[in-house]
């Protein structure tokens, strides 16, 4: 079953804009993850953040983890036309391999 | 270098039929994953390996589905009388070591059950 869930599940904005989608979840975790997927490159892992951590940068990504709330938030800042696709969540419990998805933000970054 | 890679890319299947789907890891990739990803959802985790061992495999949604890694790289996904519900896109991934760090995905292979 899937543990995250997005919010909002679609996301329309002008390139150069900042875009933020969040993320929520249920049991607790070892690490949530953030990946992309279009059609051009499937899914691609974008930034890991662990249970220990609040908060992680990686070029124009940041990624923010709010263990007490269970959630986690993505920014991408100057969004690109390229940063279009579905972006997911997914969340890795102790003592367990898999990675559990959420249902996706769709972003569209319009030229 | 080389990615995960998977065949075939897309297969139709008349309800019924057996069908087997192909991951090749990336070279020296400890664990590998199957998700199943339905139209507009996120991946669903199916079955993981260690090598050769199939250690989790709850995922699978009923008995008609069985993978295999018999030498610890490539394995296949094998469905047997597939249904209309089966219908989706199979996800293969893999990883440097069993410490559920990122995973690195194939492209997928989309499967049509008519």
């Amino acid at each position: 079953s899937q543990q995250g869930e997005e919010d909002p599940q679609a996301l329309s904005i002008q390139e150069g804009e900042n875009a933020t989608m969040n993320c929520s979840y249920k049991t607790s975790i070892n690490n949530l993850q953030w990946y992309r997927q279009n059609s051009g490159r499937g899914l691609v892992h974008l930034i890991l953040i662990r249970s220990n951590e609040r908060e992680k940068h990686s070029g124009r990504l940041r990624v923010t983890l709010d263990t007490s709330k269970k959630s986690s938030s993505l920014l991408i800042t100057a969004s690109r036309a390229a940063d279009t696709a579905s972006y997911f969540c997914a969340t890795r419990i102790y003592g367990n391999n898999r990675l559990a998805f959420g249902k996706g933000n769709q972003v569209v970054v319009i030229p | 270098g080389a990615g995960v890679s998977q065949s075939p890319r897309y297969k139709v299947a008349k309800r019924g039929q057996d069908v087997a789907l192909r991951c090749d890891p990336i070279s020296g990739h400890v664990s590998l994953f199957w998700y199943q990803q339905a139209l507009g959802q996120g991946p669903e985790f199916l079955t993981y390996f260690q090598n050769e061992a199939q250690l989790d495999k709850s995922g699978l949604p009923s008995d008609r589905f069985f993978a295999e890694r018999p030498e610890g790289s490539v394995s296949t996904l094998k469905i047997q009388r597939t249904q209309q519900e089966d219908s989706a896109v199979y996800l293969c991934a893999s990883s440097l070591a069993e410490t559920g760090g990122e995973q690195f995905f194939g492209p997928g292979t989309r499967l049509t059950v008519l």
